[in-house]
Order: C-alpha cells, then structure tokens, then sequence
C-alpha cells in the first residue's frame, strides 16, 4: 500500500516563526502536492511538484514557499506565520497527473 | 478556468438506503478524468471511485457507483446499502488529461451523515 506520511498532526505556532510542514511518500511518485483544507472552501492546491527540484504554483502561492530535494519528501515552508494560515494542510502523491492521489493524514496547523 | 460544484454541502440517509450526491463541472476540454474522494471524520482522504471522460460506461467500486452525463457535465455518486462506515466529507474533483495541467480541482465538498 501506498503510505504518504506528514511530520505532525497537530501544530501551535505563534505569529512571524517560520513553519516547516514535511510530507514523505513511499512509492517513488514523481508528483506531489500541497492542499490547504478550510470548512466551506474545499481543498485549495497551493503547490505541486512533478520532479526533484521542480515546482509549480497552484491557486494559492502567496505566503507559502515548498522544497523538494529528494524524489520522496516535498516540504512546504510558511516562511513568516500569520494568523490567516490558521488551517488543515493535507499533502498528496502520484505517479501521473492523471492518476489517483495518495493523501497523508494532514497537518492541523494554528498560528496565535 | 474549471470549476466544481457541489450543491449539497450536507445530505443524510438512513443506514441500508441509498443516497445520491451530485457534482457539476465546467470544462471546454473534451477528455479529462472525475473522481470521488471520501474523507472520514480524522482520517485519511481516500479515492472511492474514478471516471474517464472517453469511457462511456459508468464507473462502479461495489456498493458505489456514478451516473456520469458528459452533455450535462454531471457527475453524482450513488452509495447503496449505506453503513456507518459511509459517514464521511465527500468531494468530487477533475482533472484534465494530458498537457501540463497536473491540477486537480475539487468541490467544496458534502458532509454526509449515516444515521443508524
């Protein structure tokens, strides 16, 4: 079975630390993802990655910055934390861009 | 830009009934792929069921399966029998195929509640 794997379930961050939200596949899927989760907006991409070192923004960038050094781990860095990134950030894998995506159990992050 | 709707943010059933969701998209693509993804209370998104535009025949995973209408850009999820264990946030997403779009774009999702 596939098995994506966030760093930590639960988050308390104060307002300006900077956050580091990791993700680890275990499948070598060349894609992987970064959603932010809010009650009443769904699942809102903030960026992808379809290869080591590549990057794309998705709808919602701003405030956000990722890494992806190695094929199995995707970082996604909250570089200054505001109150407004209060949120369920739920990382994601895939082989294709087609294919289903692997989720991890999220992250449930609060900024004070 | 695609969009997905779902109009039901909540829906309940009766446990060993059947019950509908419905999602609508908006695409000018001709091919492209729809999924359901189910989201228990706490625990892990997984993929119910996955349809391919091209393919005519409605998708089915058990007791799940889709009315897929490709004119009406529609897109509903029947869950028969429905168990305690159906309670969950449902989404309905797209995704084009091919090109460089490797977005899936999802509904605001349905809450679902199973009452025994």
């Amino acid at each position: 079975d596939v098995k994506v794997t966030q760093s930590s379930r639960y988050l308390v961050k104060r307002t300006g630390e900077k956050v580091f939200l990791e993700c680890v596949q275990d499948m070598d899927h060349e894609n992987m993802f970064w959603y932010r989760q809010d009650p009443g907006l769904g699942l809102r991409l903030i960026y992808f990655s379809y290869d080591v070192k590549m990057k794309e923004k998705g709808d919602i960038p701003e405030g956000y910055s990722v890494s992806r050094e190695k094929k199995e781990r995707f970082s996604l860095i909250l570089e200054s934390a505001s109150t407004n990134q209060t949120s369920m950030y739920l990382c994601a894998s895939c082989i294709t861009s087609t294919d289903t995506q692997y989720f991890g159990p999220g992250t449930r992050l609060t900024v004070l | 830009a695609q969009t997905v709707t779902q109009s039901q943010p909540e829906m309940s059933v009766q446990e060993a009934e059947t019950v509908t969701l419905s999602c609508t998209y908006d695409t000018s693509e001709s091919d492209y792929y729809l999924f359901w993804y189910k989201q228990p209370p706490s625990r892990q998104m997984i993929l119910v069921i996955r349809q391919e535009a091209y393919k005519q025949q409605n998708a089915t995973e058990n007791r799940f399966s889709v009315n897929f209408q490709k004119a009406a850009k529609s897109f509903s999820l029947k869950i028969s029998d429905s168990q305690l264990g159906d309670a969950a946030m449902y989404f309905c997403a797209y995704n084009p195929r091919g090109g460089s779009n490797y977005k899936l774009t999802f509904g605001k999702g349905t809450l679902l509640t199973v009452n025994p």
